[in-house]
C-alpha cells in the first residue's frame, strides 16, 4: 500500500540553520505530495503541495521539489527562525483522491 | 473560507465508558475524516466518509464508530474508553477533487481516568 517515511522524528537547529527534513513515499502512479505544519494547540495546516515530477512547492521561505525518481519531497529552508518551531508532516493523496497518507511527523526546534 | 469546529475541546471519561466527539464543517466539503494522534507515530486513520450517510473503515477503526447523518457533521464514537486510548482526535475534510486540500480541526483531546 502507499506510504510515507520520513526519517528524522526530532531536530533542534539554532537560529539561521539550514533547515532539512528527509520525506520518502511509496505510491504507484502520480500522487500529490504535501507538506503540513501543525503549532502547538493547533489542527495540521496546508504548507503546500505538488502534484507533478520536478514541481516545486514553496511557502515561508520553505520549499521542496516533487522528485519520482528518488520518490523524495524534502523539506528545506536557509535560515529558520525561532516561530518555525513546530511539528512538519510530509503526506500523500493517492489517485483515488479519496486517502491521505501521513508521515509520522516531524518536531522542529529552533533555539533562539 | 470556512472552518472545522470540534467539540469537545477536552472529553474526560472513565474506563468502559462511550464517549462522542462532534466535528462540523462549513466549507461544503462532501468527504470528512478521523484521524487519531499519538507522539511519534503520525496521523492515523480511525474513519472517513465520501458523503452524508457513508463510512468507510481506517487502519484504526477497531473500537469506535462513526456517523454522517448530515454533509456537514462527522462524529465519533469510543466504544469503550481505555487508559491506552488518550490520544488526540483530528477531525478533517476536503471537497474531494484531485489532489485537493485536506483542512483541520484543532483536535479534541481523549482523557480516560
Amino acid at each position: 500500500g502507499d506510504s510515507v517515511t520520513q526519517t528524522e522524528g526530532q531536530v533542534a537547529l539554532s537560529e539561521e540553520d539550514f533547515l532539512t527534513i528527509h520525506c520518502n513515499y511509496s505510491a504507484s502512479g502520480y500522487p500529490t505530495l504535501f507538506w503540513y505544519v501543525q503549532y502547538p494547540g493547533e489542527g495540521p495546516q496546508l504548507l503546500f503541495r505538488a502534484s507533478r515530477d520536478k514541481e516545486k512547492g514553496s511557502s515561508r521561505g520553505f520549499e521542496a521539489t516533487y522528485d519520482k525518481g528518488t520518490t523524495s519531497f524534502h523539506l528545506r529552508k536557509a535560515s529558520v527562525q525561532e516561530s518555525d518551531s513546530a511539528v512538519y508532516y510530509c503526506a500523500l493523496s493517492d489517485q483515488g483522491y479519496q486517502n491521505f497518507y501521513f508521515g509520522k511527523g516531524t518536531s522542529l526546534t529552533v533555539i533562539p | 473560507g470556512g472552518i472545522i469546529t470540534q467539540t469537545p475541546k477536552f472529553l474526560i471519561g472513565q474506563e468502559g465508558q462511550k464517549l462522542t466527539l462532534k466535528c462540523q464543517q462549513n466549507f461544503n466539503h462532501d468527504t470528512m475524516y478521523w484521524y487519531r494522534q499519538d507522539s511519534g507515530k503520525g496521523l492515523r486513520l480511525i474513519y472517513y466518509s465520501i458523503t452524508e450517510n457513508d463510512l468507510q473503515k481506517g487502519d484504526l477503526s477497531e473500537g469506535y464508530d462513526a456517523s454522517r447523518e448530515k454533509k456537514s457533521s462527522f462524529s465519533l464514537t469510543v466504544t469503550s474508553a481505555q487508559k491506552n486510548e488518550m490520544a488526540v482526535f483530528l477531525c478533517a475534510s476536503t471537497s474531494g477533487v484531485s489532489g485537493n486540500t485536506l483542512y483541520f480541526g484543532e483536535g479534541s483531546r481523549l482523557i480516560v481516568v
